[in-house]
């Protein structure tokens, strides 16, 4: 059963325009998220974090958004660079166990 | 800081042989590691959680006899796909955490291809 949940697999940008990903969880005991940046055949690289006492989380062009009561988080970049192409994974833990992941979203920044 | 080293980066191997994967920390002590599969378009699946000193925690659907995970000190655990199967073929990554924070951290990925 898919805890974490990234309903667009795929999202198309122009550079310079902020992209937004979404990511929603079903369950109540996750406090801690985080987004990861993903290349084909690599491992996932962070980029930014937020517990559950914050509703929000800035680091220069990208910004974490949480909404616990929806039960929903969000990855903003401004703006977008073509070097953002990637697949993006939302990713949640509970006291600090293992991560669930989503399924991703590929992200395509057009020059 | 906090890296984490898998290796290898790929492997090819027959069917019904095994295959080793290692996961090493390389500045930081991890009592715990973390093992996921990944599946062409699909999420990075958790399959068992690593712990040093004692026996890994499989997660539901995942054969423990299967995929053997040794943990046998702070710096390296290792995941063997035995009698590997095509089914098998993945990518697989391990990841770690230095303890007291969050700050998790993923190897480089194995690629497996069974033939």
């Amino acid at each position: 059963d898919q805890q974490v949940k990234q309903n667009s697999p795929s999202l198309s940008v122009q550079e310079g325009r902020i992209s937004i990903l979404n990511c929603d969880y079903t369950n109540s005991m996750f406090d801690y998220f985080l987004w990861y940046k993903k290349y084909p055949a690599e491992g996932p690289t962070f980029l930014i974090s937020i517990s559950s006492i914050k509703d929000k989380n800035e680091d220069g062009r990208f910004t974490v958004f949480l909404n616990k009561s929806a039960k929903h988080l969000s990855l903003h970049i401004v703006p977008s660079q073509p070097g953002d192409s990637a697949v993006y994974f939302c990713a949640a833990s509970a006291s600090g166990y293992a991560l669930n992941f989503g399924k991703g979203t590929s992200l395509l920044v057009t020059p | 800081g906090a890296v984490v080293s898998q290796h290898p980066s790929w492997v090819i191997c027959k069917s019904g042989t095994s295959v080793k994967i290692e996961c090493r920390s390389l500045d930081f002590q991890a009592t715990t590691m973390f093992w996921y599969r990944q599946f062409p378009k699909q999420s990075l699946m958790l399959m068992a959680t690593s712990n040093e000193g004692s026996k890994a925690t499989y997660e539901q659907g995942v054969e423990k006899d299967k995929f053997l995970i040794n943990h046998a000190s702070l710096t390296l655990s290792t995941l063997t796909v035995t009698s590997a199967h095509p089914e098998d073929s993945s990518f697989y990554i391990c990841s770690a955490r230095p303890t007291a924070n969050y700050g998790y951290t993923f190897g480089s990925g194995t690629r497996l291809t069974v033939v």
